[in-house]
């Protein structure tokens, strides 16, 4: 099965910040990209879907880069409610049914 | 909102027990998934189905456990006998193909 990376973080950011993940991916064959959100305790919540074009949703915006590899998440003018663990989440099959998670990356918005 | 759910919420087993844990996804919902969630390995893919039959369960020890979906409003998830190793948060997950899947909130489980 094909790897997916995060930086497991945690990045302190204070109120107001931007802030950047990013997630690697290791098989060049997928197809579908995806941002997930997971609170502490709590079932992952879907964020976005990645686009090859880039795709924004108010103060997050997330990109693909197919020639290397990694998607991204940005988040803008960050609120304290931003603080949770960022999963991403790469199809690995053909089909491009079955997603595989990368462990996440632990964001910490403080006032 | 639509919902997928899970049961039970939470099992204390005592380790050589059967454990059996339940999803109902989301109508009309045709791929369904079981993942694991430790703080080591993060979430893994056990199994998943596409119009109720099973698409790949390379990601579950395959001597212990068993993944079913006997109807569409139903899948299940056996661990027989259960081990301290299998504490984990299980959870189910539905969707259509390539939209990103909806989560159930997980079985919490412990195997003392």
């Amino acid at each position: 099965r094909k790897e997916v990376e995060q930086d497991p973080g945690p990045f302190n950011v204070p109120e107001g910040a931007t802030v950047a993940f990013n997630c690697t991916y290791s098989n060049s064959a997928s197809q579908s990209f995806f941002w997930y959100r997971q609170d502490c305790r709590k079932e992952p919540k879907l964020l976005m879907s990645v686009y090859s074009s880039g795709n924004e949703d108010g103060r997050f915006t997330a990109q693909l880069n197919r020639a290397s590899q990694y998607i991204s998440l940005l988040i803008r003018d960050s609120k304290l409610s931003d603080s949770a663990t960022y999963l991403c989440a790469v199809t690995y099959n053909q089909a491009g049914t079955a997603l595989i998670f990368g462990k996440g990356t632990t964001l910490s918005v403080s006032s | 909102d639509a919902r997928v759910t899970q049961t039970p919420r939470h099992k204390v087993t005592e380790m050589g027990q059967e454990v059996t844990m339940r999803c109902q996804p989301i109508l009309g919902h045709n791929t369904v998934f079981w993942y694991r969630q430790t703080m080591m390995q993060g979430l893994e893919l056990l199994a998943y189905f596409r119009n109720r039959a099973p698409l790949d369960d390379s990601g579950m020890p395959k001597d212990r456990f068993s993944a079913e979906m006997p109807d569409a409003t139903l899948a299940t998830l056996k661990i027989q006998p259960s081990e301290p190793r299998d504490s984990a948060v299980y959870f189910c997950a539905s969707g259509p193909v390539g939209y990103g899947y909806t989560f159930g909130s997980g079985t919490r489980l412990t195997v003392v």
